[in-house]
């Protein structure tokens, strides 16, 4: 069965930090992936997904993903984090047939302090 | 263009108590889907849908009913409430396409959540 794992829990940092999340998957085959955030009391909006070709990808608030492929791995990465920023990140995968669900991985809570 | 919508946003039920969330899309994709989403659980599939008149069972689905009768509505029940059944709901619509590359592309967008709680 497909799983997604988040690796961390809680992440908390300041301002103008960089982040990085990591996100792996079990899914041999072709796969879709994708980053929600939910930002307090919100519902998940989509932050970036890759479907094929270039395995750097980018969404939007300055947000980037790399798939690699050999790890099995998506991880999500900013350069410079804001306070806005604050929220919870949630990984998930696809398999890129016509079946299956859509998985998501437990989800990681970003805190950033001003 | 409202995307999706979800009616009620809150509700309190007692333990056995039935209710009905309705989810709307206005997108006219053939894909909706019922999740279930608790703290440090992620989002969990109950049911879904690939098409109207049809249903599907997902992760959790015990507990719960749904029903498409029309593409652009999914409904999803609870006949008899139980407190473990306090959660907040999203409800998703996709599309799914074909990619020039083989394979199939789906993106799933979610409504605003419906926070019920069952006493």
């Amino acid at each position: 069965a497909q799983s997604v794992s988040q690796h961390n829990h809680h992440v908390i940092l300041s301002e103008a930090a960089s982040l990085e999340l990591g996100c792996n998957y079990s899914y041999g085959g072709t796969v879709n992936l994708f980053w929600y955030v939910q930002y307090p009391g919100q519902h998940l909006q989509l932050l970036l997904k890759y479907f094929s070709g270039d395995p750097l990808v980018k969404g939007i608030k300055g947000f980037e993903a790399e798939f690699i492929k050999s790890k099995f791995s998506f991880n999500l990465r900013k350069p410079s984090v804001q306070w806005s920023d604050t929220a919870e990140y949630f990984c998930a995968v696809k398999g890129g047939g016509s079946q299956g669900n859509l998985i998501f991985g437990k989800g990681t809570k970003l805190s950033v302090k001003p | 263009n409202a995307g999706v919508t979800q009616t009620p946003k809150f509700r309190v039920l007692k333990t056995g108590q039935s209710m009905t969330l309705l989810c709307a899309q206005d997108m006219n994709h053939e894909y909706m889907y019922w999740y279930r989403q608790d703290p440090g659980m992620g989002l969990r599939l109950i049911h879904y849908s690939v098409g109207e008149g049809t249903t599907a069972k997902g992760e959790v689905p015990d507990g719960y009913n749904v029903s498409r009768l029309k593409k652009q509505n999914f409904l999803l029940g609870l006949e008899s409430a139980a407190p473990s059944q306090t959660s907040v709901y999203f409800c998703a619509s996709s599309l799914q396409v074909m990619a020039t590359s083989g394979g199939y592309q789906e993106t799933q967008y979610f409504g605003p959540g419906t926070r019920l709680l069952v006493l």
